[in-house]
């Protein structure tokens, strides 16, 4: 049973737009999130992380938002670039519970020219 | 060289064929990890090591064997694979295990193709 879920396995987005990833998770025990990014024939990079204390969190282009009563979190790309054209994995732990990161199946997104 | 390398970055092998994925990092981190990414599956963590002492081993088959000989440098060896072990090998490493639940660095994967 998938514990983080993202139910898109791509998205096509024009550039300049908003691109948004979703994930959902089911474990309320998780309390931190990640998501992280993979260009081919790379290993995935981390990109941009949130705990359950917040709501929001914001880095340049990037916010992920987390929604803890949903148990659902997104990442919102604004605008988007054709370098973010890539896989983009949703992840989670259990800080200080379980020495782990579970990763979704990954989004892959295409920003169109 | 920096951050996590892993070698060789394809492989392709028979099912009686014996072979090792080689991971090394330049972090100074204590911890390592092996991940299997099949296609159309999340990310599963197949192997944990802390200071050189696997502590987690995810009901992974046998036929997949790893060794730590140092914090540095991380080994899956294979051995008589089965085609549905054709996978992405992605090997990480964080500063220690505690931290490697929010911030663990990836290397960029063997593609291996057991034939």
């Amino acid at each position: 049973d998938q514990q983080v879920k993202q139910n898109s396995p791509s998205l096509s987005v024009q550039e300049g737009r908003i691109s948004i990833l979703n994930c959902d998770y089911t474990n309320s025990m998780f309390d931190y999130f990640l998501w992280y990014k993979k260009y081919p024939a790379e290993g995935p990079t981390f990109l941009i992380s949130i705990s359950s204390i917040k709501d929001k969190n914001e880095d340049g282009r990037f916010t992920v938002f987390l929604n803890k009563s949903a148990k659902h979190l997104s990442l919102h790309i604004v605008p988007s670039q054709p370098g973010d054209s890539a896989v983009y994995f949703c992840a989670a732990s259990a800080l200080g519970k379980d020495d782990k990161i579970i990763f979704g199946k990954g989004t892959r997104l295409h920003i169109l020219p | 060289e920096t951050g996590v390398t892993q070698t060789p970055r394809h492989l392709v092998m028979g099912m009686t064929n014996k072979k090792s994925l080689k991971c090394e990092q330049h972090l100074g981190h204590n911890a390592m990890y092996w991940y299997k990414q099949s296609a159309k599956k999340p990310l599963e963590l197949m192997f944990v090591y802390s200071l050189e002492e696997r502590v987690e081993n995810n009901s992974v088959p046998s036929r997949f064997s790893p060794e730590c000989p140092n914090s540095s440098h991380l080994f899956l060896h294979l051995h008589t694979l089965q085609p549905e072990d054709s996978a992405l090998y992605l090997c990480a490493s964080s500063q220690d295990l505690s931290s490697g639940t929010y911030e663990q660095y990836f290397g960029p994967g063997t593609r291996l193709t057991v034939t």
